[in-house]
């Protein structure tokens, strides 16, 4: 069974703070992808890496797939209470012309204002 | 909105009994997944259908079923209902076999009592 291990599991910083979130696995992964869920709703995809060592940025959201495609961290720049919520980071795995999600149980992020 | 629908939103009901979650893809989305949401397990993966064939399985119980019709909307239907079933129910859909993409409804929460 393949896991997923985030840390830390709750984060509360203030607004302008920075902040990692990090995605640890013992298990290669073909790509992994982020999500972020909101209370009452959904998770979003933010971004899929794909390959060893890709960094990826969306506005002031950096994400980077470890070299090994293992382990991948999330770094927020100058949080802002909009970054709150529940981010999971999800490895894909393929196989028999199909694919599977195996999710982290996720980062709790409270951004104050 | 992903485009994604699912009915109902909340559902509550008693131990031993029967539900059926009704799942809407995006437009033109073949593929079509379930997923249980717990505190405690997080986001886990339970069955995936294809065009109305049934594509790829995961931590399904047997008293748990699904199926997705000609007009690819699905259903998920729970039996012999447990205080542990009780959860948040997502369906998420892609494009095709080839993406990794999902998009997620948002959610049914079930409330076994």
């Amino acid at each position: 069974t393949q896991l997923l291990e985030q840390s830390p599991q709750f984060l509360s910083i203030q607004e302008g703070e920075n902040l990692t979130v990090y995605c640890n696995s013992s298990s290669v992964f073909s790509s992994l992808q982020w999500y972020r869920q909101e209370p009452g709703e959904g998770p979003v995809l933010l971004v899929t890496v794909v390959t060893g060592g890709e960094v990826k940025k969306l506005k002031r959201l950096t994400f980077q797939f470890g070299d090994a495609r293992k382990d991948s961290s999330l770094h927020i720049t100058a949080a802002q209470p909009g970054d709150t919520g529940l981010y999971l980071c999800a490895g894909v795995s393929t196989g028999a012309g199909s694919y599977q999600l195996t999710f982290g149980k996720g980062t709790k992020l409270s951004v104050i204002p | 909105d992903s485009g994604v629908t699912q009915t109902p939103k909340h559902l509550i009901t008693a131990t031993g009994q029967r539900v059926t979650l009704r799942c809407s893809p995006r437009s033109g989305d073949l593929s079509v997944y379930w997923y249980q949401q717990s505190l405690d397990q997080g986001l886990q993966f339970l069955i995936q259908y294809y065009n109305g064939e049934e594509r790829a399985k995961g931590n399904i119980l047997e008293r748990f079923s699904a199926q997705q019709f000609p007009d690819l909307h699905s259903e998920l239907n729970l039996s012999s209902l447990e205080l542990g079933d009780s959860a948040l129910y997502f369906c998420a859909s892609s494009a095709g076999l080839g993406r990794t993409e999902q998009y997620f409804g948002p959610g049914t929460r079930l409330t076994v009592t």
